[in-house]
C-alpha cells in the first residue's frame, strides 16, 4: 500500500525568505501523480503544484517549485519570496495513474507553515 | 461554473442520530472521495468511489456509510455507530484519466458537531 509522510509538523519562515517543506512517499508503482495542496484558515483546499512521475523535470508554478527525486521517493516543496498569504497548512498527496476500483488519493499529515513579518 | 458543492456548511447532530452530508459535482468526474479532518490533523480517507454503484472503504470507514447512485452525487451518512463524529468533513472528486487535470477538486467542507 502507498503511504505519504510529512515529517515536519510545523515550519516558520521570514517574509521574503525561502522555505522548503519535505515529503516522502512509498510505492511500488512506476507511474503516479504527486501534489502539494494548501489549506488556509478558510479550510478550502487549494492545489499548489502537480508533478507527474514520468516527467523528470521538476514542476514550477511562479514562486513554488518542487524537488522531485524519484529514486529516493522524495517530493519537497520550495516556496521562494514567502508572503504573509502563504501561511497555511500544506499537504503532500499521492495518486496512482492506473485506474481501477482501488485507486485512491492519499495525503500526508500536513505541515503548518507560519510566515513572520 | 463547474465545481464541487458540499452542504450544509455547518451541521449539528444529537446523540444517537444519523445525519447525511451532501456532495455534488458537475465536473463529470468519475472518482469521488470523503475525508475527515480533526483539529490540527491531516486528511483521513473514509470512503471513495471510482464509478457509479461501486465504492470502497478507506482507512476509517467504521460508523459511516455512502452511496453512489449517480455520477454527480456521493452522500455520506454518519451513523449513530460513529462514536466521535465531531470533525470537519471534506469531499473531493477527480478524473480517472491521465494527463492534465489529474488533481482532485475539493468542496468547501462541512463542520459536524455533536450536541
Amino acid at each position: 500500500a502507498q503511504t505519504v509522510t510529512q515529517s515536519q509538523p510545523e515550519m516558520s519562515v521570514q517574509e521574503a525568505e525561502t522555505v522548503t517543506l519535505s515529503c516522502t512517499y512509498d510505492t511500488s508503482e512506476s507511474d503516479y501523480y504527486l501534489f502539494w495542496y494548501k489549506q488556509p484558515p478558510s479550510r478550502q483546499m487549494i492545489l499548489v503544484i502537480r508533478q507527474e512521475a514520468y516527467k523528470q523535470q521538476n514542476a514550477t508554478e511562479n514562486r513554488f517549485s518542487v524537488n522531485f527525486q524519484k529514486a529516493a521517493k522524495s517530493f519537497s516543496l520550495k516556496i521562494s519570496d514567502s508572503q504573509l498569504g502563504d501561511a497555511a497548512m500544506y499537504f503532500c498527496a499521492y495518486r496512482s495513474v492506473y485506474g481501477g476500483a482501488t485507486n485512491k488519493l492519499i495525503f500526508g499529515t500536513g505541515t503548518l507553515l507560519a510566515v513572520q513579518p | 461554473d463547474g465545481g464541487i458543492t458540499q452542504s450544509p456548511k455547518y451541521l449539528f447532530r444529537k446523540e444517537g442520530q444519523n445525519v447525511t452530508l451532501s456532495c455534488e459535482q458537475n465536473l463529470n468526474h468519475d472518482a469521488m472521495y470523503w475525508y475527515r479532518q480533526d483539529p490540527g490533523q491531516g486528511l483521513r480517507l473514509i470512503y471513495y468511489s471510482q464509478i457509479v454503484n461501486d465504492f470502497q472503504k478507506g482507512d476509517i470507514a467504521e460508523g459511516y456509510s455512502v452511496s453512489r447512485e449517480k455520477k454527480e452525487s456521493f452522500p455520506l451518512t454518519v451513523t449513530s455507530a460513529q462514536k466521535n463524529p465531531t470533525a470537519f468533513y471534506l469531499c473531493a472528486s477527480s478524473t480517472q484519466r491521465t494527463g492534465l487535470n489529474a488533481e482532485a477538486f475539493f468542496g468547501q467542507g462541512t463542520r459536524l458537531t455533536v450536541v
